[in-house]
């Protein structure tokens, strides 16, 4: 039984490249969650989509970030023009039924260096 | 210039020992909770979770009890062993925000042989 995968587990990128992050949920579950992880501080809720649709975006910054789920593949998280303070951990979970007091279960995270 | 980051609390127990980790939620209408296990390089561990119309659940060596008076939810680990050194994560949900989980700040268990 295969968790949730991420990749890449590590990537790095120069001021102003793209960065793609991906993320296959566990079999079965339809709802993706997106977290950030500044050093030594807790996660920060992002985007929850279900395939096809964004549910809620409200901890998504205005520009630069999109998120996506389509019906066949990963979620992608897509980071345009990065800046050294996009530099983060980004992890992604999944749940079956999605919603309130659905467990989440997280990935091993995406680990994102800006130079 | 360069950003430092928080210092967690820190909680230093010895193997066996009984580990109590603390955290106080923000949000008196959230009806969900979580606690996560962190270890270094890797994503959030499900521990346990407790709904707000309970105030204990019990697992394996694990106790959740929530105190929804102060806003205050606890993790006690039974003979703590060296595998569960890490970063300790109370999570809340609010039932109209479903899905987006509130992470606490974390604490960071070491479990001295």
């Amino acid at each position: 039984n295969a968790g949730v995968m991420q990749n890449p587990r590590h990537l790095v990128r120069r001021r102003g490249q793209e960065a793609r992050l991906r993320c296959s949920p566990m079999k079965g579950h339809s709802h993706v969650y997106w977290y950030r992880q500044l050093p030594e501080e807790g996660l920060k809720f992002m985007v929850y989509l279900q395939k096809e649709n964004i549910i809620d975006e409200s901890g998504m910054p205005k520009e630069r970030f999109s998120a996506e789920f389509p019906k066949e593949g990963p979620s992608i998280l897509r980071i345009q023009q990065v800046v050294r303070g996009d530099s983060a951990a980004y992890f992604c979970a999944s749940s079956l039924s999605g919603g309130a007091q659905d467990t989440q279960y997280f990935g091993p995270g995406t680990r994102l260096t800006v130079l | 210039g360069e950003s430092v980051g928080l210092h967690l609390p820190t909680l230093s127990v010895q193997e066996g020992d009984n580990s109590i980790i603390n955290c106080a939620y923000s949000n008196s209408a959230s009806d969900y909770f979580i606690w996560y296990k962190q270890e270094s390089g890797k994503g959030p561990q499900f521990i346990i979770d407790i709904r707000s119309n309970m105030d204990k659940r019990q697992g394996q060596r694990v106790t959740v009890l929530l105190n929804k008076t102060v806003k205050h939810l606890s993790l006690q680990i039974a003979a703590t062993q060296p595998g569960d050194s890490a970063v300790y994560f109370c999570a809340e949900m609010y039932y109209n925000q479903g899905g987006k989980l509130i992470f606490g700040q974390g604490t960071e268990l070491s479990v001295k042989p």
